[in-house]
Order: structure tokens, then C-alpha cells, then sequence
């Protein structure tokens, strides 16, 4: 199974600041990685997927990109209901896999 | 308005069986490969396996930790996915969603999730 790791594990930030966020995948998964951002007793909703496209309807502060088998998600501006833990995601092979996730707190 | 609900959680016993229903509303789940992911109390997420959809064969796959033991089916014509969970083991204690693949794909995001059932396996 494909391994993807994230850091930090927790990071603490005010509104308005730059977070990113780094996902590593064990293996190539070419640009099957999608991000999901999940708040306390609610399920997750898609962010972006492809490893930078944005889903529709997610504002634009939230940003993909990707180096080789590195991943990272970049918060610009961070917003209150940005808070919450975001997960990482290959769909490249089966199992399917997350990574263990990463809490944005203030 | 699309809505994913799962429903039939609950308590039971170790080495019991439960099944889960995720029923679809505001779409035509026969067109989705459908999967369910499963988040232990205060840890992460973990796929559990999906079902592909009829066109494509409405084959299944699993991951390592409830092959055997799970399996995933549907009925199309109620616009419902069931997971049937055997032999239930205290570590399957976890929330229970149910998400939607891309139409016609399986190796693909979930662009949709229901909002989970909780499942407690205690004696």
C-alpha cells in the first residue's frame, strides 16, 4: 500500500496568515492526490483534487501544488472557518490511502 | 439537493454483525462507484472498500483490515449502498461514511460524502 505521510502534524496560526501544509507520497502517484478539509462531527468535503484544481465552490485561498512525490496545500489569508484538520488523499492505486492529517488551530 | 445518508449504526457486541445503508437522494446512485471510509474516535480516516458501479461491472475492492469480513453491495433500483459487517472486531469502532467516486470512474476523489453513522463494537 502507498504510504503519504503529512506535516506538521499541528500547526497554530492567526487569521489572515499563510499555512501550508506537506504531504509526501511513499511512491509515485503521478497527480492522484486530492485535499479534504474536515471540521469536529462533520464529514469531510473536498478541496481540491488532481493534486491543484480546485473544487468548485472552494475559495480561491486555497491553493495545490505538487514536486515529484511532494504535495502541499497553501491557506492564503486564513480565514475563522479555516480551522480545522485537513487530510491528504492518493486515489493513484488501491487501497486508497490518507494521510494521518493536519490540525490548523489558533 | 443531493443528499448521501447513512444510517443503521449502533451498538453491538464483538463477533456480531451489522449492515449500514447509505440511501441517495437528488441523484441516481446507479451511476457512481460508491465508497465507504471509516474514522476511528479521534484518529483519521481509512478507506474501507467501494462497490464499482453496474456499467463497470459492480465489482468490489477492500482494504487489508475488513477483507473477509465486510462486504459492500447495492440496490440500485432504492438508490442504496450497504456495507455488511461481519465478525466485528472493538478496533471497527469508528464513524461510518459513505462517499461517491466521480460518474463512471473508480479511480477517482470523493467529491460527495454522507454525514456518517457511528458504530460501537463493545461488550
Amino acid at each position: 500500500a502507498i504510504r503519504m505521510t503529512q506535516s506538521p502534524y499541528s500547526v497554530s496560526a492567526s487569521t489572515g496568515d499563510r499555512v501550508t501544509i506537506t504531504c509526501r507520497a511513499s511512491q509515485g502517484i503521478s497527480s492522484d492526490l486530492a485535499w479534504y478539509q474536515q471540521k469536529p462531527g462533520k464529514a469531510p468535503k473536498l478541496l481540491i483534487y488532481g493534486a491543484s484544481t480546485l473544487q468548485s465552490g472552494v475559495p480561491s485561498r486555497f491553493s495545490g501544488s505538487r514536486s515529484g512525490t511532494d504535495f502541499a496545500l497553501t491557506i492564503s489569508g486564513l480565514q475563522s472557518e479555516d480551522f480545522a484538520t485537513y487530510y491528504c488523499q492518493q486515489y493513484y492505486s488501491y487501497p486508497f490511502t490518507f494521510g494521518p492529517g493536519t490540525k490548523v488551530d489558533i | 439537493e443531493v443528499q448521501l445518508v447513512e444510517s443503521g449504526g449502533g451498538l453491538v457486541q464483538p463477533e456480531r454483525s451489522l449492515r449500514l445503508s447509505c440511501t441517495a437522494s437528488g441523484l441516481s446512485l446507479g451511476d457512481y462507484t460508491m465508497t465507504w471510509v471509516r474514522q476511528a474516535p479521534g484518529k483519521g480516516l481509512e478507506w474501507v472498500g467501494f462497490i464499482r458501479s453496474k456499467v463497470i461491472g459492480e465489482t468490489t475492492e477492500y482494504a487489508a483490515s475488513v477483507e473477509g469480513r465486510f462486504t459492500i453491495s447495492r440496490d440500485d433500483s432504492k438508490n442504496i449502498v450497504y456495507l455488511q459487517m461481519n465478525s466485528l472486531k472493538t478496533e471497527d469502532t469508528a464513524v461510518y461514511y459513505c462517499a461517491r467516486h466521480l460518474p463512471g470512474a473508480t479511480r477517482t476523489y470523493f467529491d460527495f460524502w454522507g454525514q456518517g453513522t457511528l458504530v460501537t463494537v463493545s461488550s
